[in-house]
């Protein structure tokens, strides 16, 4: 069964970091772009960040570019994204998702597992 | 604002049928660029609904269709269900801002 876990949410003041990670397995990680996609309380969906299968290429939402840093760990079957600068905008339920194809580019195909999401929660 | 709008809710009763739109720009669904709708659950995470305009992931029901004309998208849900109360995304791609990009969403309620 294909599953994405993430971890690593929680409160955290402005202007500190925090590292997201997303578990996955029941499929062969390396061969599929992964991407972050948030959601404010009460509010809709925001695409965030995305990484090529392989971790060739990233790509940032404008929101976020400069703070947050996209990775993957092929070897653990793992994706990271690193958040510094934090605001209080950043709050949000930040879910992990698998795209079924290796690359992100282009306008085809919609994310096709998600996770269950984590929380981050930026608050003094 | 999103850059793919959707009405805020709709509703109907057990056993009708109600679309769901999504209307862009020439910058996306109109330069021809794919729609995708995504279903969330009450409390639960997104699920993909229908991927490249008008197919549907292995296990949703052939009760929901997508479709597109011009620069806005739809979902149809046909013999609607209680189940179905749900919020639902609009997905696409738009070449001015070079991302994907999400509609704001439409709460569904079952009546």
């Amino acid at each position: 069964e294909v599953q994405l876990l993430e971890s690593g949410g929680g409160l955290v003041q402005p202007g500190g970091s925090l590292r997201l990670s997303c578990a996955a397995s029941g499929f062969t990680f390396s061969n599929y772009a992964m991407t972050w996609v948030r959601q404010a309380p009460g509010k809709g969906l925001e695409w965030v960040s995305a990484i090529s299968g392989g971790g060739f290429s990233t790509y940032y939402a404008d929101s976020v570019k400069g703070r947050f840093t996209i990775s993957r760990d092929d070897s653990k079957n793992t994706l990271y994204l690193q958040m510094h600068s934090l605001r209080a905008e950043d709050t949000a339920v930040y879910y992990c998702a698998k795209f079924p194809s290796i690359l992100w580019s282009g306008h085809k195909y919609g994310m096709d597992v998600w996770g269950q999401g984590t929380t981050v929660t930026v608050s003094s | 604002q999103s850059v793919l709008t959707q009405p805020p809710s709709v509703s109907g009763a057990p056993g009708q049928r109600l679309t769901i739109s999504c209307t862009g720009s020439s910058s996306n669904i109109g330069a021809g660029y794919d729609v995708h709708w995504y279903q969330q659950l009450p409390g639960t995470a997104p699920k993909l609904l229908i991927y490249n305009t008008t197919n549907r992931p292995s296990g949703v029901p052939d009760r929901f269709s997508g479709s597109k004309s011009g620069t806005s998208a739809s979902l149809a849900i046909t013999g609607l269900q209680a189940e179905d109360e749900a919020d639902y995304y609009c997905q696409s791609y738009d070449s001015s801002l070079s991302v994907r990009v999400f509609g704001g969403g439409t709460k569904l309620t079952v009546l």
